[in-house]
């Protein structure tokens, strides 16, 4: 079974600056697709970025990018010019893409908050 | 917009009772989810589904039950047989099948607490 480990549960990070959010996972296959999540206070969960693991180039999404270490089963998350909108919980998700559902598993998460 | 409700927002239950949490999706997605979050745990997957008619336990579905009878629709009965049923309960949906990068895409939750 997959497992997904996100060891810090609180960061901070002052506005502007920038921050890395980590994650490893645990699995033996080798095609699957990796994803990071934000919850606002709102409590909605928002799709933020997502990695396949073919891919060697990193994933972007504006002030979002991963470094997707695959032989280290490492994927983080890097917020560039924080901003008081980005204070949320963040989780890390892995997707099997072998597997014929679309189940994912999620590591405990990280709150971050800004100072501003 | 296309997207996925949840209600009620907020729910309470008695002790001995069974309530059920509504989830409806207009993405025209196949397959949809149901997860449990409590604090300092992550989202834990309760059931999900892949076609009308038919679902599987995820990793903690001993209290809950669930029916598939439309493809729009997923509601999630949280039985008198969950003794700690006090969480955030969010469904999600998703494009089914292998080798999609498609994300899952997520209701607002509902806030289910004893009385």
């Amino acid at each position: 079974a997959q497992t997904v480990t996100q060891s810090q549960p609180e960061m901070s990070v002052q506005e502007a600056e920038t921050v890395t959010l980590s994650c490893t996972y645990d699995t033996s296959e080798s095609d699957y697709y990796l994803f990071w999540y934000k919850q606002p206070p709102s409590r909605q969960m928002i799709l933020v970025i997502r990695q396949e693991a073919y891919k060697q180039q990193n994933a972007t999404e504006n002030r979002f990018s991963v470094n997707f270490q695959k032989a280290a089963k490492s994927f983080s998350l890097k917020i560039s010019d924080s901003q008081l909108g980005d204070a949320a919980m963040y989780f890390c998700a892995y997707r099997s893409a072998s597997g014929a559902n679309s189940k994912l598993t999620f590591g405990k998460g990280i709150t971050l908050s800004v100072r501003p | 917009d296309g997207g996925i409700t949840q209600s009620p927002k907020y729910l309470f239950r008695k002790e001995g009772q069974n309530v059920t949490l509504s989830c409806e999706q207009n993405l025209n997605h196949d397959a949809m989810y149901w997860y449990r979050q409590d604090p300092g745990q992550g989202l834990r997957l309760i059931y999900y589904s892949q076609i009308v008619n038919d679902f599987q336990k995820g990793d903690i579905a001993e209290g809950y039950s669930v029916s598939r009878e439309k493809k729009e629709s997923f509601p999630l009965t949280v039985t008198s047989a969950q003794k700690n049923p006090t969480a955030f309960y969010l469904c999600a949906s998703s494009i089914w099948g292998r080798g999609s990068n498609q994300p899952q895409h997520f209701g607002d939750g509902t806030r289910l607490s004893i009385l």
